[in-house]
């Protein structure tokens, strides 16, 4: 069964404070990482997707990386904003289509991140 | 192009009633989650549809939660009775079958409170 973990649960920075997320995983047979987005009262944003085959995207402040090998992932946001406060997600698919299931997420239980002025 | 809706956004029911949440997928998008998010845990994947067919529901509790999708769009999800453990966020995703990327697009939640 795959299992998620996300270190640490809470975190509070200054603004403009370069931070790293991580995120590790069972089961290193996966098809995709995600990272999310999750404002209050709102659902679910999608950040980064990396590919199995992948070792890092980036977009923008946003730079994830995973090591399928240690069954992990971080991401990273430099010169962080409050505007950043949220809690942060990472997910793992497994295909399993050609076994008759489907493209299934396992989550984490998140990082809560609270920059401050 | 419009988001997955989803309604209603919140409601509040007393246990062993029953309550209804229904969702809206994507235009096109043929693949349907909906998924429970207990709070200050990772949402979990309750069911998932192919058009109108059930790919994975092995994390449903079948006994009080049930799920359809008719006609292969838009979708409902009951309990029927409620538990206390069930207050969540109920999420609601879809996507483009056949997409190399299998990309989920998620809805903004029924927020469910039983007392």
């Amino acid at each position: 069964k795959q299992e998620v973990t996300q270190i640490p649960a809470a975190l509070s920075v200054p603004e403009g404070e370069n931070l790293v997320l991580n995120c590790s995983f069972t089961d290193s047979a996966i098809y995709n990482l995600q990272w999310f987005r999750q404002d209050p009262g709102k659902g679910l944003t999608s950040l980064l997707l990396i590919q199995s085959s992948q070792r890092e995207q980036t977009s923008g402040r946003l730079n994830a990386s995973l090591d399928k090998s240690s069954g992990r992932s971080t991401l990273y946001i430099a010169a962080s904003q409050p505007g950043d406060s949220a809690t942060y997600l990472c997910a793992v698919m497994l295909l399993l289509i050609l076994t008759g299931g489907g493209n299934k997420l396992t989550f984490g239980t998140g990082t809560q991140l609270k920059v401050e002025l | 192009e419009a988001g997955v809706a989803q309604s209603p956004r919140y409601k509040i029911i007393e246990k062993r009633q029953s309550v209804a949440f229904w969702c809206n997928p994507i235009s096109g998008h043929a693949t349907l989650y909906w998924y429970q998010q207990i709070l200050g845990q990772g949402p979990k994947l309750l069911i998932q549809f192919q058009n109108n067919g059930v790919v994975d529901d092995s994390q449903l509790p079948k006994d009080r939660f049930s799920a359809e999708r008719l006609k292969g769009v838009d979708s409902t999800l009951k309990i029927q009775p409620a538990k206390l453990e069930d207050s969540a966020v109920y999420l609601c995703a879809s996507s483009l079958a056949g997409s190399k990327l299998y990309e989920q697009d998620f809805g903004p939640g029924t927020r469910l409170t039983v007392t």
